[in-house]
């Protein structure tokens, strides 16, 4: 079956524009995770939605970053006045239903690149 | 603030040998632990994944030891493949009784590993 998608896969950037990155999770799945994995390291958690409440957004960085879900499947990341800070690749990840033991699977990531 | 630390950041090994990978947290209330694997050009795929009440789980050619008191658990890849060349991440995530955790996970920040044939 079809897996979690995102688009686009690439995405440039200049200094101080907005971006939109999108998630299609895959279906019935409740919850959407977003994270963002910085070159080298690990992804770390940007934000989760429980269908389309967001339930937790302690990891975006700053006010430039704004996520929704509103009807509880497609997700978009949006950055606004983008920095160079902000190149990663952002990663969405979605389980069926809400619960640490339920497996993420990961999407293959929007690479941005704020020039 | 680092919570999972993983080493080695990068690991060769020959084909048919142990790669070993371990990773160490800090917060108590980490309750489950999973493995993921990544390609280049993918997202992360879990491999394996471990909870506190085991010391060991072996899935194939992967095993999961656990070591609660010393917070630290690792990865063992036992007869290493050229296909098993990848980044590797530990994670972690909290459980909470009453069910109120949903699952976000914190990473380690990955092993490069490289099997040579």
């Amino acid at each position: 079956g079809a897996g979690v998608s995102q688009s686009p896969r690439y995405k440039v950037a200049k200094r101080g524009q907005d971006v939109a990155l999108r998630c299609d999770p895959i279906s019935g799945h409740v919850s959407l995770f977003w994270y963002q994995q910085a070159l080298g390291q690990g992804p770390e958690f940007l934000t989760y939605f429980q269908n389309e409440a967001q339930l937790d957004k302690s990891g975006l960085p700053s006010d430039r970053f704004f996520a929704e879900r509103p009807e509880g499947s497609v997700s978009t990341l949006k950055i606004q006045r983008t920095q160079q800070e902000d190149s990663a690749v952002y990663l969405c990840a979605s389980s069926l239903e809400r619960g640490y033991s339920y497996e993420q699977y990961f999407g293959p990531g929007t690479r941005l690149t704020v020039t | 603030q680092q919570q999972v630390k993983q080493s080695p950041q990068s690991l060769i090994v020959q084909k048919g040998g142990i790669s070993i990978i371990n990773c160490a947290y800090e917060n108590t209330a980490f309750d489950y632990f999973p493995w993921y694997q990544q390609f280049p050009g993918k997202g992360p795929a879990l491999l394996i994944a471990i909870r506190p009440d085991v010391s060991e789980k072996k899935e194939g050619r992967f095993t999961i030891s656990f070591n609660k008191s010393a917070k630290q658990f690792s990865l063992h890849i036992m007869d290493s493949q050229p296909g098993d060349s990848a980044t590797y991440f530990c994670a972690a995530s909290e459980g909470r009784a009453g069910g109120t955790s949903y699952g976000k996970l914190t990473f380690g920040q990955g092993t490069i590993l490289t099997v040579h044939p």
